[in-house]
C-alpha cells in the first residue's frame, strides 16, 4: 500500500485563487520531504525541499512566495500555490525518504488545473 | 551537475519479447541509482536502488544492473501490465544531507498482447 499520501488527487481552481496540496507520510516520520513538478511527457523537476521545523529550501528559479511550503509536523508537508495562474497547471508530486534514505517513496501526485 | 540520460525514449514490445532499458549517468560520488515505474497520472512507484558497480537486483520480470557509467533494466517475457514509463534517477555526493534525486526523462514502454 501507499506509504506517502497526497491530497487532493486533482483540483481545479480559478485564476488568482490559492490552492493547498497536502503530503503525508504514513506510518513513518519524515523530517524532510520533497516537492516535484512534472509536465506531460517530461521528467520530474525538483521544486523545493521541505524541512520540519525550519524553512524550505527552494531550487533555483522557483518562486518561494508563490509556492509556499510548510512542514508542520513529522508526517505532514503542505504546498500552497498562491495566486494561481493557468501556467501553474501541472502535476505536483511529493516524496519522502524511507529508513536510512535507501528508499524514496513518492505520493500519488496531485493534478492542478487553473482556469 | 548530475545528469541522467535514458534510452530509448519509447519502446514497443510484443508480449514475451524481452528487452533492456538504458540509463546513462554522470554523478559526483554516486550515492544510489534508483529505478521507478510510473503509470499515467500517477506518482512514481519504487522498484530498485543500486549502489555499486556490479550490483544486481530482481523483482518478478525485472532485473536491474549497474556499472560505473550506466544501469540497465532488463525486462524478461514482458506482459501488457508491464506497460508504463520507467524512470531512472541518481543521488550524488553533492546532495549530502538530502535525498534529492536527479531524474532522467524516462522510457515509455508499451507491451502489446
Amino acid at each position: 500500500g501507499a506509504v506517502v499520501s497526497q491530497h487532493p488527487s486533482w483540483v481545479i481552481c480559478k485564476s488568482g485563487t490559492s490552492v493547498k496540496i497536502e503530503c503525508r507520510s504514513l506510518d513513518f516520520q519524515a523530517t524532510t520531504m520533497f516537492w516535484y513538478r512534472q509536465f506531460p511527457k517530461q521528467s520530474l523537476m525538483l521544486m523545493a525541499t521541505s524541512n520540519e521545523g525550519s524553512k524550505a529550501t527552494y531550487e533555483q528559479g522557483v518562486e518561494k512566495d508563490k509556492f509556499l511550503i510548510n512542514h508542520a509536523s513529522l508526517t505532514l508537508s503542505t504546498l500552497t500555490v498562491t495566486s494561481a495562474h493557468p501556467e501553474d497547471s501541472s502535476f505536483y508530486i511529493c516524496s519522502a525518504p524511507g529508513h536510512l534514505g535507501n528508499t524514496i517513496y513518492f505520493g500519488e501526485g496531485s493534478w492542478l488545473t487553473v482556469v | 551537475e548530475d545528469q541522467v540520460t535514458q534510452s530509448p525514449e519509447a519502446l514497443r514490445l510484443q508480449e514475451g519479447e524481452s528487452s533492456s532499458l538504458n540509463c546513462s549517468y554522470t554523478v559526483s560520488g554516486l550515492r544510489g541509482l534508483f529505478w521507478y515505474r510510473q503509470d499515467p497520472g500517477k506518482g512514481p512507484e519504487f522498484l530498485f536502488t543500486l549502489y555499486s558497480a556490479g550490483e544486481e537486483k530482481e523483482k518478478e520480470r525485472l532485473k536491474a544492473t549497474l556499472t560505473k557509467k550506466e544501469s540497465f533494466l532488463h525486462i524478461t517475457a514482458p506482459k501488457p501490465e508491464d506497460s508504463a514509463t520507467y524512470l531512472c534517477a541518481v543521488r550524488g555526493a553533492m546532495n549530502s544531507g538530502y535525498s534529492t534525486l536527479t531524474f532522467g526523462k524516462g522510457t515509455m514502454l508499451l507491451v502489446s498482447p
